[in-house]
């Protein structure tokens, strides 16, 4: 079974803090994926990653940043938050870049930003 | 840009009624993908359709995708509670690896 693990639940920090959303996933997957979820505006791709040390920009880069040093970890950094990346976050990994694969979601971490 | 529109935002059905969600592409797709969150959980995969036409049975649940691989639908016959959450299509955008979501729908079910 794949697994994708996030490493808070919950999050509260201060506007203007340095935010890091980790996400590991343990099946060899080389695509990773950060979203964010927001009521009425379901998934929206803020970047991905299809091989260690590569990054691409989606929908909603701004104000975000990422980091991926190693295959199964895929970092999601907030340079300076601010109340509107108030959000859940969602990380995903899938197989491979061809076909676009199956995506496998983490638990999600709620952030509050005050 | 390409786009990935779902209708109807939200359903409220009476426990045994039907229930279906409609997703349309703006352009062809190779395959579409449905995902199903539940409340305070995450999108979970349900199934792929690959074929013009294509329809694929889970239980209660029945996919189709379009013969023009633009659309596609899930039905669910006789809802339950348990079929309670958002229901998501996606398709990949080009050949970058990534999928474009739509916006789900939400479902109820009053028992």
């Amino acid at each position: 079974d794949v697994k994708v693990t996030q490493s808070s639940r919950y999050l509260v920090k201060r506007t203007g803090e340095k935010v890091f959303l980790e996400c590991v996933q343990d099946m060899d997957h080389e695509n990773m994926f950060w979203y964010r979820q927001d009521p009425g505006l379901g998934l929206r791709l803020i970047y991905f990653s299809y091989d260690v040390k590569m990054k691409e920009k989606g929908d909603i880069p701004e104000g975000y940043s990422v980091s991926r040093e190693k295959k199964e970890r895929f970092s999601l950094i907030l340079e300076s938050a601010s109340t509107n990346q108030t959000s859940m976050y969602l990380c995903a990994s899938s197989l491979d870049r061809l076909g676009a694969d199956t995506q496998y979601f983490g638990p999600g971490t709620r952030l509050t930003v005050l | 840009g390409q786009q990935v529109m779902q209708i109807p935002q939200y359903q409220h059905v009476q426990e045994g009624e039907d229930f279906t969600t409609y997703c349309n592409s703006s352009t062809t797709l190779s395959n579409i993908q449905w995902y199903k969150q539940r409340p305070g959980g995450h999108p979970v995969f349900l199934i792929q359709l690959v074929k013009s036409g294509e329809v694929k049975k889970q239980k209660r649940l029945t996919f189709q995708f379009g013969e023009a691989k633009k659309n596609s639908s899930l039905h669910i016959t006789a809802t339950q509670t348990t079929d309670v959450g958002t229901y998501f299509c996606a398709g990949p955008e080009g050949s970058q690896g990534n999928l474009i979501f739509g916006k789900g729908t939400k479902l109820s079910v009053k028992p």
